[in-house]
């Protein structure tokens, strides 16, 4: 599809349990970001990609969650050990541009909901 | 801290009323601030954008919203609600010399009642 497509929709894990999130951002596009959304609450980031690179991490909340993007394209988050805390919907999103300056529109998927039991 | 404030969890409108969103930002940078919709089980929309131009930006479906320096906001507004309105409203800002990071505010629900 032309979209950016997360996988899986839905994860239930327990707590203790390991996650991955995986991405497909649209073709072509340099920019890729990962947001975490609790319930109730705005997105916030968590961590940013040019190409393969990831410039900032500054929004991960721990040790326990890695994420990567190893040919510049398809993006993995992953959560170690989850936590109940860890609840919320997983967000990622791409862009053609890679500053603020010339910042056009963020696509966003429609995020993985994960549930920690 | 750099930040977002949305005023009001929940609206309520009529449909064919007009109605306002409230974002406030924090900064003493002049940001560049977007709203972006969520419908249900739908990924994040943008509906309009700011990044110096006109004050007054006109987005998709008739959505308005303008920046004002001096009140340090970026209220989004449409003449006539829809029902097709009925969605999730999140404000956010970027600002130059990062990496296009958005900073998103709490979001605001808005019902449309008939």
């Amino acid at each position: 599809g032309a979209g950016v497509s997360q996988s899986p929709r839905y994860k239930v894990a327990k707590r203790g349990q390991d996650v991955a999130l995986r991405c497909d951002p649209i073709s072509g596009h340099v920019s890729l970001f990962w947001y975490q959304q609790a319930l109730g609450q705005g997105p916030e980031f968590l961590t940013y990609f040019q190409n393969e690179a990831q410039l900032d991490k500054s929004g991960l909340p721990s040790d326990r969650f890695f994420a990567e993007r190893p040919e510049g394209s398809v993006s993995t988050l992953k959560i170690q050990r989850t936590q109940q805390e860890d609840s919320a919907v997983y967000l990622c999103a791409s862009s053609l541009e890679t500053s603020a300056a010339n910042t056009g529109e963020l696509f966003f998927g429609e995020g993985s909901r994960l549930t920690v039991l | 801290a750099q930040s977002v404030t949305q005023l009001g969890s929940h609206v309520s409108v009529s449909e064919g009323a007009l109605f306002l969103l409230r974002c406030n930002y924090s900064s003493s940078v002049p940001p560049y601030l977007f709203w972006y919709v969520q419908y249900p089980n739908q990924g994040l929309q943008l509906l309009l954008k700011y990044t110096s131009a006109a004050t007054l930006v006109k987005g998709i479906n008739g959505f308005e919203a303008e920046f004002k320096k001096s009140e340090t906001s970026f209220h989004l507004t449409k003449p006539s609600a829809h029902m097709s309105d009925a969605a999730e409203y999140f404000c956010a800002v970027s600002y130059s010399g990062n990496t296009g990071k958005l900073i998103f505010g709490q979001g605001t629900t808005l019902q449309v009642k008939p």
